[in-house]
């Protein structure tokens, strides 16, 4: 199985702060890389997919970058609502792979 | 709009059978999509279990091979999950999910809002 390495485990912003999230896997997975955040008690939503495609969320502030096996999820501008959990995850190849998540709280 | 909603049992008994059935709401289960199941637990984060389309093709992890089974209904437009010998290990809210069948779209776009289940005499 693919190994997702996310880091920081555990993140502590500001509101208007620009935060970056960093997954790697254990193995190149092109560009099969999707991001998700994740409110406490509720799914898993997808933010990003194929590594930089928004999905749904504000373009202006989210961000996805990288290839192979080094990806990077910004954030810039940080709202109130953007603290969650957040996870990656690879769809490159059986099992599809999440990271163990990296929680961004309220400094 | 795809909604998806789970259903099953909360607690089932070690070496028992977990099933669960996740109603689609929206477009047909005969769509252009993949329907997955993933779940979440404390100690292992968010596992993929595995997908179906409605042809039947299935793709499972292969940590679970052997004891899951994913399969369609699309008289009752929706898609089930059976999961057997559980142990406390299985233990985990289970959610289940979609996605487009669409070259370069790997990534599930609609969540169901996840169930909890137990396993436990």
């Amino acid at each position: 199985d693919i190994q997702m390495t996310q880091s920081p485990s555990s993140l502590s912003a500001n509101i208007g702060d620009t935060v970056t999230i960093t997954c790697r896997p254990s193995e190149t997975i092109s560009r099969y890389l999707s991001w998700y955040q994740q409110k406490p008690g509720k799914a898993p939503k997808l933010l990003i997919y194929a590594t930089s495609t928004v999905h749904s969320a504000d373009p202006s502030r989210f961000s996805g970058r990288g290839s192979g096996t080094d990806f990077t999820l910004t954030i810039s501008s940080l709202q109130p609502e953007d603290f969650a959990t957040y996870y990656c995850l690879q769809s490159y190849t059986i099992p599809w792979t999440f990271g163990q998540g990296t929680r961004l709280d309220v400094k | 709009q795809v909604l998806l909603q789970e259903s099953g049992p909360g607690v089932v008994k070690p070496s028992g059978t977990l099933s669960l059935t996740c109603a689609v709401s929206g477009p047909s289960i005969t769509a252009t999509k993949w329907w997955g199941w993933v779940r979440q637990t404390p100690g292992k984060g968010l596992e993929w279990i595995g997908e179906i389309y409605h042809s039947g093709t299935t793709k499972y992890s292969p940590s679970l091979k052997g004891r899951v089974t994913i399969s369609v209904d699309k008289s009752n437009n929706h898609f089930s999950l059976i999961l057997t010998s559980v142990t406390a290990a299985d233990t985990a809210v289970y959610y289940c999910a979609a996605r487009p069948a669409s070259v370069g779209v790997d990534a599930y776009d609609m969540w169901g809002q996840g169930t909890r289940v137990t396993v436990s005499s």
